[in-house]
């Protein structure tokens, strides 16, 4: 089975402070991403990686920055967290495209910012 | 811009009436195109790909290039279908973009 897992489920920190989100893959996937889940939005697009040290901004990337120093890892910092960001943030991977590949989500991490 | 449109951000039937929820795309290639889905406190998961075309609890979806539209669809819908739905397209890229959802809920 194809785990992603991501460190916390719940978190609570205040505004101005610097927060990381960790997410680790089992399978040797290519690609991961960072979204946020929000009632209405959907799910948005903060940042994929398709690579070790290769990254590529999506749709909400402003007040994000990401890391993958590891295949395996791939790590969500928010520089200086504002109450706009609480949100439930989802952690994804995937193998390269080209076989329609799917998918595997982390639990989320429901991060509360106060 | 590549964007994928959910225009129901909820949808009410009962047991055993069809269900169709709607997913319209934009982009000018040969997408990629999914359904995930997301039960109570579990979660997101693939419920089914446009290139498998295959039924997946009772679900279908037919990939429409003319209209850019995959929508899926259940002749008679179950409880146990009640949940988020995802339409999701990957362009010619690894990406992956996600529309706003449709919660589906089933009464009995």
């Amino acid at each position: 089975d194809v785990k992603v897992t991501q460190s916390s489920r719940y978190l609570v920190k205040r505004t101005g402070e610097k927060v990381f989100l960790e997410c680790v893959q089992d399978m040797d996937h290519e690609n991961m991403f960072w979204y946020r889940q929000d009632p209405g939005l959907g799910l948005r697009l903060i940042y994929f990686s398709y690579d070790v040290k290769m990254k590529e901004k999506g749709d909400i990337p402003e007040g994000y920055s990401v890391s993958r120093e590891k295949k395996e890892r791939f790590s969500l910092i928010l520089e200086s967290a504002s109450t706009n960001q609480t949100s439930m943030y989802l952690c994804a991977s995937r193998p390269h495209r080209g076989s329609n590949t799917e998918a595997f989500f982390g639990q989320g991490t429901r991060l509360t910012v106060v | 811009a590549q964007r994928v449109t959910q225009p129901e951000k909820l949808l009410s039937v009962f047991k055993g009436a069809p269900v169709e929820l709607k997913c319209n795309y934009s982009y000018s290639g040969s997408p990629e195109l999914f359904w995930y889905v997301q039960y109570s406190r579990q979660r997101l998961q693939l419920l089914l790909r446009h290139i498998s075309r295959e039924s997946i609890k009772g679900f279908t979806a037919d990939l429409n290039k003319g209209e850019t539209s995959f929508h899926l669809k259940k002749p008679f819908a179950q409880e146990e279908d009640s949940a988020m739905y995802y339409c999701a397209l990957s362009p010619n890229t690894d990406k992956l973009i996600f529309g706003t959802g449709t919660r589906l809920q089933v009464f009995p």
